[in-house]
């Protein structure tokens, strides 16, 4: 069973900014933190940060601490990443994770969505 | 912040082989280590962490080893559907730094 489902694809010129979604189903919103977690093409995986569903406090990696804002909206059970002053270098795919029980890493991720920055 | 260094960046083996994937952590992780295998445009997949955890469904060849700093992933008998890339991630505390990724192929 699919627990968590992204937006879809964007394209962004650069400077632009771009709000992706994660949608947990509603039983499971609060079971664990959400991370996010980017590709680029060709690349290796980059840990951007996480948010506590419970509290709505993110932890960001220092390199996006400055352009990036996790939130979360408990009415939806959404969780939104949002990146700004984007250049061709966030061309990405971009997922959310998140643990399957207490101990564990990540074991559960949305499908991923391309973001594409191009002018 | 903690690295995370896998080596090699990529080996080619044949089907049958015994395959080791290294990651070393700049600063001691416990046993806060995963491992995950990625398949070109497909979702990662949590294959093994902690000391030796092994995700349900993962074929026994894979097993993982190490404290501390240092930590391995073998495949014991490598097939042709482990042709992946395969990263390590530390998952104490954050950052979860990932590890450059070991790409696998057959030779």
């Amino acid at each position: 069973q699919v627990q968590l489902v992204q937006s879809g694809a964007e394209v962004r010129k650069p400077g632009a900014s771009v709000k992706i979604s994660c949608r947990a189903s509603e039983h499971t919103f609060a079971s664990f933190h959400i991370h996010w977690v980017r590709q680029a093409p060709g690349q290796g995986f980059e840990w951007m940060g996480v948010l506590n569903p419970i509290n709505g406090k993110p932890y960001y990696t220092q390199k996006f601490q400055d352009r990036v804002t996790m939130t979360r909206d408990t009415s939806t059970s959404t969780f939104d990443m949002e990146l700004s002053s984007l250049t061709s270098e966030d061309t990405a795919v971009y997922y959310c994770a998140r643990r399957v029980h207490l101990t564990s890493p990540l074991g559960d991720w949305g499908q991923g969505t391309l973001v594409t920055v191009s002018s | 912040d903690i690295q995370m260094t896998q080596s090699p960046s990529s080996l080619s083996a044949s089907v049958g082989d015994r395959v080791t994937i290294t990651c070393r952590a700049s600063q001691a992780i416990n046993n806060y280590l995963a491992w995950y295998q990625v398949k070109p445009g497909k979702v990662p997949k949590l294959l093994i962490y902690g000391a030796s955890t092994l995700q349900s469904g993962v074929p026994s060849r894979f097993s993982a080893s190490g404290s501390g700093t240092d930590f391995t992933l073998t495949i014991s008998s490598l097939q042709p559907e482990d042709v992946a890339t395969y990263y390590c991630q530390k998952f104490d505390t954050a950052p979860w730094t990932f590890g450059q990724g070991t790409k696998v192929e057959i030779k």
